[in-house]
């Protein structure tokens, strides 16, 4: 069955500093990978997808992510955080059966200092 | 602009109330999902329906149960709410064209029971 690891429960990075959130997944066959933002009290936003192709994939906000099928990763960075990325960040892989439905990891909580 | 509406930001009900939680969606999705969401757990599926009328459990199902009358709307349906059905409830909806492109979600509904 497929499963997503974000090992960091909670992460904090000064304003201005390069961020990297960690997602490891486990699929039987070639996936699509996700990340969502949260802010609080919010639904999840989409930042960025990987279908195929180039392995580093360019999203909204600054962020991108890269594709590391060796290692089953797909990490998310971005080059110099800023506060209003406090937020909560999943990663998701799929599809899995009907519905082309997505498993999600359990999220990777992100405090911005100042 | 594509939107997934969920009826209530907030909610609050009594222990063993019946409570309808509704979403719809303006994008003509095939698939629609309902997420519970709470600290530490992640996003846990409950149902998801890929056709009206269709509807398939989750991981969690227990406790719930769901209604796809009309392709735009899915409703979740607590039978009887439990002071553990306190939570985050997430609708997302996903088309089946053009391969697997992610969920769009609601705002989410923010459920207490007391």
């Amino acid at each position: 069955a497929q499963s997503v690891t974000q090992p960091d429960i909670h992460i904090t990075v000064s304003e201005g500093a390069s961020l990297e959130l960690r997602c490891n997944y486990s699929y039987g066959a070639t996936p699509y990978l996700f990340w969502y933002v949260q802010s609080p009290g919010q639904g999840l936003q989409l930042l960025l997808k990987y279908f195929s192709g180039d392995t580093l994939v360019q999203g909204i906000k600054g962020f991108e992510a890269e594709f590391k099928r060796s290692q089953s990763s797909f990490n998310l960075r971005k080059p110099s955080v800023h506060w209003s990325d406090a937020a909560e960040y999943f990663c998701a892989v799929g599809p899995a059966g009907g519905g082309n439905k997505l498993t999600f990891g359990t999220g990777t909580q992100l405090k911005v200092e100042l | 602009d594509v939107k997934v509406t969920q009826s209530s930001r907030y909610l609050v009900k009594r222990t063993g109330e019946k409570v309808f939680l509704e979403c719809v969606q303006d994008m003509d999705h095939e698939n629609m999902f309902w997420y519970r969401q709470d600290p530490g757990l992640g996003l846990r599926l409950i149902y998801f329906s890929y056709d009206v009328k269709m509807k398939e459990k989750g991981d969690i199902p227990e406790g719930y149960s769901v209604s796809r009358e009309k392709k735009e709307r899915f409703s979740l349906i607590l039978e009887s709410a439990s002071t553990n059905q306190t939570s985050m409830y997430l609708c997302a909806s996903s088309s089946n064209a053009g391969g697997v492109r992610g969920y769009t979600f609601g705002s989410g509904t923010r459920l207490t029971v007391v």
